[in-house]
């Protein structure tokens, strides 16, 4: 089993639509999550980290379901420049490394 | 942005070729990191060094040659590589490589071995 598993899209949906897509991880100790953007040709940013109660950043909604082992982004009135990869990203042994995900594309369409 | 910086951005080069990369962090970090991304995949774990000590060799063919002479700057060095070693060739650095910590990447160098 891959360590951090995404559907790797891509959601293709208009300007103002809301978009949500998930994430899971192989180990149920992990601790920390986060999810990074990365744009074409681009280094991947920090979007948000995802906290066990779920956390919003504008229109940018993470939770995490630890019984399923999963954490999800939500994405409300897209705009045409959140057409991007969203990676997945697991502290997966609770150390240092990263361990990330394929990435979900998202295109944002007028 | 500039806190993470790295050069060559484009790199093409032969098989029998050796060159090095190169990364620079102005954000005072302790640990910093080589990836690769090849498309369509995951961004692949190299190496991390902190505190100028490497804490990991993930399992790299020894014609990837890390170097780490301070806290600030991390070397890549490439030689007799193969096709499938083209790719794009991320560096990142986090404050203290605690689990927590978030990443701060490189705009990466894109290899291409012919």
């Amino acid at each position: 089993r891959k360590e951090v598993e995404q559907d790797p899209g891509p959601f293709n949906v208009p300007e103002g639509a809301t978009v949500a897509f998930n994430c899971t991880y192989s180990n149920s100790a992990s601790q920390s999550f986060f999810w990074y953007r990365q744009d074409c040709r681009k280094e991947p940013k920090l979007l948000m980290s995802v906290y066990s109660s779920g956390n919003e950043d504008g229109r940018f909604t993470a939770q995490l379901n630890r019984a399923s082992q999963y954490i999800s982004l939500l994405i409300r009135d897209s705009k045409l420049s959140d057409s991007a990869t969203y990676l997945c990203v697991v502290n997966i042994h609770n150390d240092y490394k990263l361990s990330f995900g394929a990435g979900t594309t998202v295109t944002v369409r007028a | 942005e500039t806190g993470v910086t790295q050069t060559p951005r484009h790199l093409v080069m032969g098989m029998t070729n050796k060159k090095s990369l190169k990364c620079e962090q102005h954000l005072g970090h302790n640990a910093m990191y080589w990836y690769k991304q090849s498309a369509k995949k995951p961004l692949e774990l190299m190496f991390v060094y902190n505190f100028k000590e490497q804490t990991e060799n993930n399992s790299v063919p020894s014609r990837f040659s890390p170097e780490c002479p301070n806290s600030s700057h991390l070397f890549l060095h490439l030689h007799t590589l193969q096709p499938e070693d083209s790719a794009l060739y991320l560096c990142a650095s986090s404050q203290n490589g605690g689990s927590t910590d978030t990443q701060y990447f490189g705009p990466g160098t894109r290899l291409t071995v012919l």
